[in-house]
């Protein structure tokens, strides 16, 4: 079947360590997008891809970092930096106008 | 700079209908998408528009006027499995088409 996944579903890590939210997808998709939501609250844009090789910062990329090497790929690593990292964390692809979204990654950092 | 209002919470009873509003000002508007979330899950396609009026798909319409910066989300027939969060949001075409969401509508069907 055809779709994205994330993993893992939930994470836990402590304060001060890196941690890396995988995303694949085989959709043949050309763009994919890093999203964090905050209970309550709306999907804000960390980064996004929309080629092999290139990617660009969204709204909210401080702390965050990513790498595009293969088409199917995006992953997005959460550094030491970033001062609120607990967080449900969504990736995306796309081709074309609309946004199908993974099942999404619970990092909780304490 | 982008701004998408829609409210923040609702209530409405199983058969009726309700209207879910969104007033948006942002350049580049290229489309507007509706998703449906359920707690803790992902986000799922609802409806798109791009030209002014109603666009209705089963239970579900979508309605665009972008000269007034507004849309909105019927649900008709209103089934407790309705209940979840309705994100608005709007499609950038000076920003890689990008997608900024509003915070949300919590829809919340009682019997």
């Amino acid at each position: 079947d055809g779709g994205i996944t994330q993993s893992p579903k939930y994470l836990f890590r402590k304060e001060g360590q890196n941690v890396t939210l995988s995303c694949e997808q085989n959709l043949n998709h050309d763009a994919m997008y890093w999203y964090r939501q905050d209970p309550g609250q709306g999907l804000r844009l960390i980064y996004y891809s929309q080629i092999v090789n290139d990617f660009q910062k969204g709204d909210i990329a401080e702390g965050y970092s990513v790498s595009r090497e293969k088409k199917e790929s995006f992953p997005l690593t959460v550094t030491s930096a970033q001062k609120n990292p607990t967080a449900f964390y969504l990736c995306a692809s796309a081709r074309g106008r609309e946004q199908y979204f993974g099942p999404g990654t619970r990092l909780t950092v304490t | 700079g982008q701004n998408i209002d829609q409210p923040t919470e609702m209530t409405a009873t199983e058969g009726a209908i309700v209207q879910i509003n969104c007033t948006y000002q942002t350049s580049g508007f290229n489309g507007l998408f509706w998703y449906q979330q359920h707690a803790g899950e992902a986000p799922t396609f609802l409806s798109y528009n791009v030209l002014d009026g109603l666009e209705e798909k089963g239970r579900f319409s979508s309605f665009l006027s972008r000269s007034k910066g507004y849309s909105y989300l019927l649900l008709k027939e209103l089934q407790m499995k309705d209940s979840a969060s309705y994100l608005c949001a709007v499609r950038r075409n000076n920003a890689g088409n990008m997608l900024t969401f509003g915070g949300g509508t919590r829809l919340m069907v009682k019997p």
